[in-house]
């Protein structure tokens, strides 16, 4: 398995513009995670998936940010409009089972809004 | 504030000692989980640790959990250059949820 595939690796973007990110889970995991890491906040809980369905999006810092997941293989987290304050690197995680074991971390997407 | 603090925030050792990072956390979990993070990388899942363990070992690393605490801790023995990353704990809070809160992570640096 090539594990979990982000993409882009690196987006640079000016602010008020739209920014996808996607994620590719490993398959067969039922849970999927969406990070983002900055050096003031360290890494952060956005939202998270189970069979595909949203469990719990508390993290999701306003309603510019979404998430969608239409199928087990498939993931994004779209930022509409885009603001500099939301520079940071995302990540995508996936896993199996219910705290069974840990996460497997996609190489992340580091975004720079100007 | 983290659910999950490390300590210390910085450690830089020489190889082939032995490396000790600490963490602690506020509220009840069902696990405790350790990544290392290479500089530019995504996390790599080390260890995981339940509520109902108190010690677990994975060649050169063993993991401590006490409940009582409320605090783990890593030991890196006879380390190398090539352990040197950022090292996080990570808690699966136990509020029926499947919600993992990572703290704000250890740096070290092996000195070869």
């Amino acid at each position: 398995d090539a594990g979990v595939i982000q993409s882009p690796r690196h987006e640079v973007t000016e602010m008020g513009q739209e920014v996808t990110l996607r994620c590719k889970p490993i398959s067969g995991h039922d849970y999927l995670f969406w990070y983002r890491q900055t050096m003031m906040r360290g890494l952060e809980l956005l939202i998270y998936f189970n069979n595909n369905v949203p469990i719990d999006d508390s993290g999701m810092p306003e309603d510019r940010f979404s998430a969608k997941m239409p199928n087990a293989s498939f993931s994004t987290l779209k930022i509409q409009p885009s603001e500099p304050r939301d520079s940071a690197v995302y990540f995508c995680a996936s896993s199996f089972g219910s705290r069974v074991g840990g996460y497997t971390f996609g190489s992340g997407t580091r975004l720079t809004v100007v | 504030s983290q659910q999950g603090e490390e300590d210390p925030q910085a450690l830089s050792i020489q190889e082939g000692e032995n490396a000790t990072m600490n963490c602690s956390y506020k509220t009840s979990i069902n696990n405790l989980q350790w990544y290392r993070q290479n500089s530019g990388r995504g996390l790599v899942h080390l260890i995981l640790i339940r509520s109902n363990e108190r010690e677990k070992h994975s060649g050169r690393l063993r993991v401590t959990l006490d409940t009582s605490k409320k605090s783990s801790s890593l030991l890196i023995t006879a380390s190398r250059a090539a352990d040197t990353a950022s090292y996080f704990c990570a808690t699966a809070l136990n509020t029926g949820g499947f919600k993992t809160i990572f703290g704000a992570g250890t740096r070290l640096f092996v000195k070869a």
